[in-house]
């Protein structure tokens, strides 16, 4: 079975800090995402990388920044944190596939609130 | 501006009821479009993709229509377990990126 993980499910952080969400998947996957999901506006793209230190801006990646340094794992970087950054923050992995359709393979998500 | 649209519902339905979910989609080029299911405080998993032919897994069967933009699920004989937020998702051309609608949600009742 596919697994992706996640550092933690429940952070709590105060506005300002340095924050860092990890994420490993097992499945030798090219292509890792990060997500924040909030009601009412859904799943959106934060950054996304398709190979080992390579990098791609989503739909918002202001406030964020990414690493990659291995295959395996890709974390997300809360440079200061503020308060309209709680949300659940969900990791994805997934071949890379051309015009395949390639199914993503979530992790279980960790639920940030700044304080 | 890339944008998958879906009522939220929530979609209230008796065990045993066929239910049916529409969405549609701004981008004319994409090509590959999927279900993913998402329960209450997880992840959101595959439920299938959704191919041009059309294709069916169990009670669950999904349509595409190109010339009209839109993509639907239709479940019969709906379970219990069915419950869940359904999201419909398109494969932004070119990338290995996914637009997530906002999905909507299926509550089914004894």
């Amino acid at each position: 079975d596919v697994k992706v993980t996640q550092s933690s499910r429940y952070l709590v952080k105060r506005t300002g800090e340095k924050v860092f969400l990890e994420c490993v998947q097992d499945m030798d996957h090219e292509n890792m995402f990060w997500y924040r999901q909030d009601p009412g506006l859904g799943l959106r793209l934060i950054y996304f990388s398709y190979d080992v230190k390579m990098k791609e801006k989503g739909d918002i990646p202001e406030g964020y920044s990414v690493s990659r340094e291995k295959k395996e794992r890709f974390s997300l970087i809360l440079e200061s944190a503020s308060t309209n950054q709680t949300s659940m923050y969900l990791c994805a992995s997934s071949f890379s596939g051309g015009r395949i359709p390639i199914e993503q393979y979530f992790g279980p998500g960790t639920r940030l609130t700044v304080t | 501006r890339k944008e998958v649209e879906q009522d939220p519902g929530p979609f209230n339905v008796p065990e045993g009821a066929t239910v049916a979910f529409n969405c549609t989609y701004s981008n004319s080029a994409s090509q590959s479009f999927f279900w993913y299911r998402q329960d209450c405080r997880k992840e959101p998993k595959l439920l299938m993709s959704v191919y041009s032919s059309g294709n069916e897994d169990g009670r669950f069967t999904a349509q595409l229509n190109r010339a009209s933009q839109y993509i639907s699920l239709l479940i019969r004989d709906s379970k219990l377990s069915d419950s869940a937020t359904y999201l419909c998702v398109v494969r932004d051309p070119g990338y290995s990126t996914l637009t997530f609608g906002k999905g909507t949600m299926l509550l089914v009742s004894p």
